[in-house]
């Protein structure tokens, strides 16, 4: 069965670097998702991306944040500087026109 | 805007005997998706099963069935026996604007 694939499955950074978390979608789907999910709390929408550009997005994801569709296949999360309340997992999520949601493995960043 | 509750914070079940985990929301849309989600301590967010709102038949997936009740606004999970494997946090989602919004999950622990 398909998946989507993220990568790192870990992510160790320091305060105010930046980092890039990467993931593979489905290869048919059209919509994209970013999740997180605060040690112990519930998963949290962040932004969301269809046809080329953000279409939606929440509070959390602010001028810190943006996301990218370099080419046909990987979608990245960019976070500018990061701070120790970024620390969390982030899943990638992809679908087709469904309402039926993959989701990635997760890369869990931790900001020291 | 739309929520989903999940009263039970933590639950536990013997092996092989069955569970039902609680699930209430609120929405204003009438034809809408709802879905349990498992995250094993792998922390990987797994689609267990998903109802579509103007089917009155309950949704299953060979252990697992929904009781699904529209009109109260009730989608509950139940497992039948219950496998070791089964441990993990469950999820009710209900997609919406910001897509799929989450409950804050029940801790299910399958006892051997």
């Amino acid at each position: 069965e398909p998946e989507v694939t993220q990568t790192p499955s870990h992510q160790v950074t320091q305060m105010g670097q930046e980092v890039i978390l990467r993931c593979v979608p489905i290869s048919n789907h059209l919509y994209f998702y970013w999740y997180r999910q605060i040690l112990g709390q519930k998963v949290e929408f962040l932004v969301s991306f269809y046809n080329n550009e953000i279409s939606e997005k929440s509070e959390i994801f602010d001028d810190q944040f943006s996301v990218e569709r370099p080419d046909g296949s990987n979608f990245t999360l960019k976070i500018r500087s990061t701070k120790l309340e970024d620390s969390a997992m982030y899943f990638c999520a992809s679908r087709t026109n469904s309402e039926k949601l993959f989701f990635g493995s997760g890369t869990q960043l931790s900001v020291l | 805007a739309q929520t989903v509750t999940q009263s039970q914070p933590e639950m536990s079940v013997q092996e092989a005997e069955t569970v039902t985990l609680s699930c209430t929301y609120d929405t204003s849309e009438n034809n809408y998706y709802l879905f349990w989600y498992k995250q094993p301590p792998s922390r990987q967010m797994i689609l267990v099963i998903r109802q579509e709102a103007y089917k009155q038949q309950n949704a299953t997936e060979n252990r697992f069935s929904v009781n699904f009740q529209k009109a109260a606004k009730s989608f509950s999970l139940k497992i039948s026996d219950s496998q070791l494997g089964d441990t993990a946090m469950y999820f009710c989602a209900l997609p919406a604007r910001p897509p799929l919004v989450f409950g804050k999950g029940t801790r299910l622990s399958v006892i051997a």
